[in-house]
């Protein structure tokens, strides 16, 4: 079993569409979440952390439920240039980072 | 300026070249990465060095050696590549190494024919 699985995807959605992605871990010891954007050819950036409390940026909300070790992003109202690869990641205290293998989100006119 | 910047942005390279790649990060932090991205698959971490040590080499083949003369620079030296080693190299820096954000350059694209 994969440390970080998540919805294998492609996601194709209209423009204005909520669409959510899923990640789960393997680590119970895993102390911190994190969700970043790749897009085609470019380098990974983080789009934002992912509290307990959980947590939204504008468009973007992340969910973290510790119990069922699960993480969750939501896009409302998707855009254009929403379209990207999500990748999930998830660090030990140790500062271990794992990456999950990405979703991809394709955002259509 | 970006943060982390690296060069070169493409490579082809022959199995028996020497070549390096070179990552600088102008973000004040001390703990720095290299990473592996190939086709289809997640990024796997190749090494990290912490305060210019290195502190993790993850089963990374003696033909990948890496260099950090100070906590802004970061190499990676390649010799006799095989065409598996075919992928995006992605240089990265945090605060710390216990630090969680990391911050990417741009990659260096590599092809080994």
């Amino acid at each position: 079993r994969k440390e970080v699985e998540q919805d294998p995807g492609p996601f194709n959605v209209p423009e204005g569409a909520t669409v959510a992605f899923n990640c789960t871990y393997s680590n119970s010891a895993s102390q911190s979440f994190f969700w970043y954007r790749q897009d085609c050819r470019k380098e990974p950036k983080l789009l934002m952390s992912v509290y307990s409390s959980g947590n939204e940026d504008g468009r973007f909300t992340a969910q973290l439920n510790r119990a069922s070790q699960y993480i969750s992003l939501l896009i409302r109202d998707s855009k254009l240039s929403d379209s990207a690869t999500y990748l999930c990641v998830v660090n030990t205290n140790a500062g271990k980072s794992t990456f999950g293998d990405g979703t991809t989100l394709t955002v259509k006119p | 300026e970006t943060g982390v910047t690296q060069t070169p942005r493409h490579l082809v390279m022959g199995m028996t070249n020497k070549k390096s790649l070179k990552c600088e990060q102008h973000l004040g932090h001390n703990a720095m990465y290299w990473y592996k991205q190939s086709a289809k698959k997640p990024l796997e971490l190749m090494f990290v060095y912490n305060f210019k040590e290195q502190t993790e080499n993850n089963s990374v083949p003696s033909r990948f050696s890496p260099e950090c003369p100070n906590s802004s620079h970061l190499f990676l030296h390649l010799h006799t590549l095989q065409p598996e080693d075919s992928a995006l190299y992605l240089c990265a820096s945090s605060q710390d190494r216990t630090a969680e954000k990391l911050f990417f350059g741009s990659g260096t694209q590599l092809s080994v024919l």
